[in-house]
């Protein structure tokens, strides 16, 4: 594609409820990012992934978020009983190499609503 | 970045005016920034980088100011246009590592006055 996309674009939930996010990266990007970005705050990470290296999840504010990557593409993250206060943008960002030097693409974000 | 809080600063300039943004970062060792520019409901976007070896460096329209005594980047527009309006934040990178290890400022939306 493109440019990166993530799907839904919104999202409403109850508390309680399991949500899954997905991220298409732009094709042939090794590397791919998940963040966070909360009202007022700047974006907090969350996890990265990098070709088949085990990913970074030093990011993950709980055990109750996890993010897979299938394929070296896709990606879904998971929030499982969601919390009032995961209420964000969620942002997937894709790169060709992971490495500083290289421009970092943002896909629009999926905006959840925790009810 | 620093945290500004729940209201993100706001930046009104009347069209074809310059603008000037500012963001204080907090890790005197980081050695690469960014700013990015966020329009609405949509991703953040690289405008222009900067290292921590230069103190000035320029794009088409924008320049980065780099002032590593005082911990503080701006982010100068010339000639503001309507499609500049957006949330603009910087983002700084400790010594050696990769958009995992990058602090994000909050941001100042920029309202660009018709």
């Amino acid at each position: 594609g493109a440019g990166v996309s993530q799907s839904p674009s919104n999202k409403v939930t109850e508390k309680g409820k399991d949500v899954e996010l997905r991220c298409d990266p732009i094709s042939g990007h090794t590397a791919l990012y998940w963040y966070r970005q909360s009202l007022g705050q700047g974006l907090e990470f969350l996890i990265y992934f990098q070709g088949n290296s085990a990913p970074d999840k030093s990011g993950l504010p709980s055990d109750r978020f996890s993010a897979e990557r299938t394929g070296g593409s896709v990606s879904t993250l998971t929030i499982q009983r969601t919390q009032q206060e995961d209420s964000a943008v969620y942002l997937c960002a894709s790169s060709l190499l992971g490495t500083r030097q290289e421009t970092q693409y943002f896909g629009p974000g999926t905006r959840l609503l925790v009810l | 970045g620093e945290s500004v809080g729940l209201h993100l600063p706001t930046l009104s300039v009347q069209e074809g005016d310059n603008s000037i943004i500012n963001c204080a970062y907090s890790n005197s060792a980081s050695d690469y920034f960014i700013w990015y520019k966020q329009e609405s409901g949509k991703g953040p976007q690289f405008i222009i980088d900067i290292r921590s070896n230069m103190d000035k460096r320029q794009g088409q329209r924008v320049t980065v100011l780099l002032n590593k005594t005082v911990k503080h980047l701006s982010l100068q527009i010339a000639a503001t246009q309507p499609g500049d309006s957006a949330v603009y934040f910087c983002a700084d990178f400790p010594p050696s590592g990769g958009y995992q290890k990058v602090t994000f400022g909050t941001g100042t939306k920029l309202q660009v006055i018709p």
